[in-house]
């Protein structure tokens, strides 16, 4: 399965303090997609980072990509309760379609 | 621009029974995607559907079916519902197939429960 993994699978903070989580697959990609759900509604795309890319960032969201280790992560900055949430990479290789990772369940607490 | 819309939201089914859930693309999409995600499983691709072509398939069984319209909308249809089918399905849309720089908008999806 190209489906990624991902680390940890819950996460605990405080609102201020910043937020890692990780990502591993098993494939070449394309690109690699972080994608955020709210209490099991529909997805929304955070950010993407293209296989030749190693970082990016946009707001409060940094993310970077090492294609040798087949990882990625996402750091949230100054988390507000409001970023509570699921957040899934998601792996793009040869077709169109997204292997979504295994998602981290991340709790701000106010 | 409108969002992706699926309807119905909510959906309660018996076993054996079948089920069409609908989606609306944004507008001037082309690319619609379906995908099932459940607590056991996560998150998996069913199929896309381009210019009313299937184009991409997912490891599911052919109870699992779709069509795409001239309008971009989208169907899919399970047969001969089981247990395992309850999920959350949610649909996706990009405005053309193919390219690596696409990303997907998504749906609210349609929870499905089979009793």
């Amino acid at each position: 399965s190209q489906q990624g993994e991902e680390d940890p699978q819950a996460l605990s903070i405080q609102e201020g303090e910043n937020a890692t989580m990780n990502c591993s697959y098993k494939t070449s990609i394309n690109n690699l997609q972080w994608y955020r759900q709210n209490s099991g509604r529909g997805l929304v795309h955070l950010i993407l980072i293209r296989s030749n890319e190693r970082e990016k960032h946009s707001g409060r969201l940094r993310v970077t990509l090492d294609t040798s280790k087949k990882s990625s992560s996402l750091l949230i900055t100054a988390s507000r309760a409001a970023d509570t949430a699921s957040y899934f990479c998601a792996t793009r290789g040869g077709a169109n379609n997204l292997f979504f990772g295994t998602g981290t369940r991340l709790t701000v607490i106010p | 621009k409108a969002g992706v819309t699926q309807t119905p939201r909510y959906l309660i089914k018996t076993r054996g029974q079948q089920v069409t859930l609908s989606c609306s693309p944004i507008s001037g999409h082309r690319s619609v995607s379906w995908y099932q995600q459940t607590p056991g499983q996560g998150l998996q691709f069913l199929f896309e559907y381009f210019s009313e072509t299937q184009r991409n398939k997912g490891n599911f069984p052919g109870r699992f079916s779709g069509r795409q319209f001239s309008n971009s909308r989208s169907e899919m249809n399970v047969s001969t519902l089981e247990l395992g089918d309850s999920a959350l399905y949610l649909c996706a849309s990009t405005f053309q197939s193919g390219g690596d720089q696409e990303t997907q908008y998504f749906g609210p999806g349609t929870r499905l429960l089979v009793l």
